[in-house]
This record gives C-alpha cells, sequence and structure tokens, in this order.
C-alpha cells in the first residue's frame, strides 16, 4: 500500500538554528514529492515541490527539501528558524502513474520554533 | 485571483443530524477535489471531480456521504447522518490541469464537530 510516514509529531527549534522535518514514503515508481504548510486557522499552502532533475528543492520561505531516491526520503530543511514558521507540516506525494492526481499525505509535523 | 473557499468555516452537530459543506474552487478549474483530516492524522483523500463527473470516489468512506458538483462549478459535501467519527477537518482543492502535478490550491477547510 502507498503511505507517507512523517516519524516526529512535534519538532522544537531554537529561532536562528537549522531545522528538519522527515518524511519518508512508499509508493511505486517515481513519485512526484510536495509539501505543504497549514498555519493556524488557514488553509494548506504549497512550499515546494519535486518533479525531476536535481534532488535539492527550494522553496517558499527560505525551505528546502532534498529527494534521496535509496532512502525513499524528502525531508524538509531550512538554514535558519523564524518563530513565524511555527505550524503544521505535510509532506505529500503522488503517484506518477496518476493521472488524476489524488495525493497521499503524512500526518504531519507540529513545528514550534521558540525566540 | 480568488482563492479555493470553503463554508462553513465550522460547524458543530449532534449525532445523527445531516451537514453540507461547500466548496467554491478557483474560477476555471475542472479538477476539485476533497479531503478530510480526522483526529489529527493524515489527511485523506476522498474524491475528485473533473467539472461535473466524477473522475475518482474511491476514499468515500461510506454512502452516508454524498459529494456533487452540479454545473461544474462550486462543490458540495454533504453527510446524513453524521456519527462522531465523521469529526475532523474537511478540506477542497482545486487545479486547473488534470492530474496536475504542479500541486492544488487549498481552501481553508471546515471544521465538523459531531457530539
Amino acid at each position: 500500500a502507498q503511505s507517507v510516514a512523517q516519524p516526529e509529531d512535534q519538532v522544537n527549534v531554537a529561532e536562528g538554528n537549522p531545522l528538519t522535518v522527515k518524511c519518508t514514503y512508499s509508493v511505486s515508481g517515481n513519485p512526484y514529492l510536495f509539501w505543504y504548510v497549514q498555519y493556524p486557522n488557514r488553509g494548506l499552502q504549497f512550499l515546494l515541490k519535486y518533479i525531476t532533475g536535481d534532488n535539492l528543492v527550494k522553496g517558499s520561505y527560505g525551505f528546502e527539501a532534498e529527494f534521496n531516491k535509496s532512502q525513499t526520503s524528502f525531508h524538509l530543511k531550512k538554514p535558519s528558524a523564524l518563530v513565524s514558521d511555527s505550524a503544521l507540516y505535510f509532506c505529500a506525494v503522488r503517484a506518477r502513474h496518476n493521472q488524476g492526481g489524488k495525493l497521499i499525505f503524512g500526518q504531519g509535523t507540529e513545528l514550534s520554533v521558540k525566540p | 485571483e480568488a482563492g479555493v473557499t470553503q463554508f462553513p468555516s465550522h460547524s458543530v452537530i449532534e449525532k445523527g443530524q445531516t451537514v453540507t459543506l461547500r466548496c467554491d474552487p478557483i474560477s476555471g478549474h475542472d479538477n476539485l477535489y476533497w479531503y478530510r483530516r480526522v483526529m489529527g492524522k493524515e489527511i485523506k483523500f476522498l474524491l475528485h471531480f473533473v467539472k461535473e463527473s466524477k473522475q475518482d470516489e474511491s476514499g468515500m468512506p461510506n454512502n452516508r456521504f454524498l459529494a456533487e458538483r452540479t454545473g461544474g462549478t462550486y462543490s458540495t459535501l454533504k453527510v446524513q447522518p453524521a456519527e462522531l467519527e465523521d469529526s475532523g477537518v474537511y478540506f477542497c482543492a482545486s487545479s486547473q490541469e488534470f492530474g496536475s502535478y504542479y500541486g492544488y490550491t487549498f481552501g481553508s477547510g471546515t471544521r465538523l464537530t459531531v457530539v
């Protein structure tokens, strides 16, 4: 079965420190990979995606993610965290053969950045 | 352009009652998706419309859920009768391209609480 795992329910980081939010997946073939963020009382906002090409993808708000095919991972990273980065982060994949575009999400990771 | 709009933002109903959620996609977006997040778990796909047709409804949990998209514009998701386990956040998303791999625009969600 296709699945996405975000092993940490919560990540706590001090402002200015680097952050990593982990994501691994189990999807056949080479999937499309996404990160979304949900701020309180807001919808899901697109951060970045991996389709093909360079394994390091840069996205909005200074975030980046590295696609690692051998480890089937797509960890989200930022060199220096901001308090305003505190939010709920979701990793999602779409099987490349799925023409309908259905996304499979992880359970989400709550990121808390303290001053 | 206006984003994806969902109504209501919150709904509290008693078990056995009926609730109808509405989603207004971005104008011109033929693809409309419903997802839900239950009790802090992963966001799960419910169904996908292409214009007014149901392309994929494999994620609909049971026949208490009925989705419609009359005229290929806005969509409604009706739960009748609601059960306690239906509580969660219901997200709607739309995309312009069929099977768009660029991602999707999500609404802010409807938080449904069944008591």
